[in-house]
């Protein structure tokens, strides 16, 4: 069975600490790697990953992909207040269609 | 345009009532999807059309009935709901590499 776990399950941290979030799938037919940051409302997208080793950077965050071990993290620099949220990580597998495993996310607190 | 819209936004029905859920979105996209969310938990995946043909269903019971009338429109019929489908039902859409979520329709049944 398709499975994606994310760790730590929640976290507290400080302004200004640095952040790292685990996410690690046993997955079928994989195509890619998403990462979602989520508020009070709908997912919103951060990153896609489809190649090991290479980074994606966007401002504070930045992910990397390992297709050997079969995990990703996700990193936030300098955290602020408004990284408050839970991260959600999935997977997506194709097997003629597009479809997603989400894990079950990390709730990051950040306090001030 | 990278948006996806849900309409309404809130939804209160009793368990008799029949009501649909709209999803829109203008970028292209050929695959569309039904989530549930419940409190605290992740997006459950309900439902995938691809070009307008549903190619899964994840055992969601009857009393959902999803339609896809065009490339753009993406419907969740309701009907004889249960107290515990009050949840977030989201819509989204993708593309090869990237997938875009609605805001929800937040569902509450009495």
């Amino acid at each position: 069975e398709d499975k994606v776990v994310q760790s730590p399950l929640s976290l507290v941290v400080h302004e200004g600490d640095t952040v790292t979030l685990n996410c690690s799938y046993e997955v079928t037919n994989f195509r890619s790697l998403l990462w979602y940051k989520q508020e009070k409302k709908a997912p919103t997208f951060l990153f896609m990953l489809t190649s090991s080793g290479i980074e994606k950077k966007s401002g504070r965050l930045s992910s990397i992909l390992d297709k050997k071990e079969l995990f990703s993290i996700l990193n936030i620099t300098a955290t602020q207040t408004g990284d408050s949220a839970v991260y959600l990580c999935a997977v997506e597998a194709t097997s003629g269609t597009y479809k997603y495993i989400f894990g079950t996310g990390t709730r990051l607190k950040v306090l001030a | 345009d990278t948006e996806v819209t849900q309409t309404p936004k809130h939804l209160v029905m009793g368990m008799t009532n029949k009501k649909s859920l709209k999803c829109e979105q203008h970028m292209g996209h050929r695959a569309m999807y039904w989530y549930k969310q419940k409190a605290k938990k992740p997006p459950e995946l309900m439902f995938v059309y691809s070009y307008e043909k549903l190619s899964i269903n994840e055992s969601v019971p009857s009393r959902f009935s999803p339609e896809c009338p065009n490339s753009s429109l993406l419907n969740l019929h309701l009907h004889a709901l249960q107290p515990e489908d009050s949840a977030l039902y989201l819509c989204a859409s993708s593309r090869s590499n990237e997938q875009f979520f609605g805001p929800g329709t937040r569902l509450t049944v009495l």
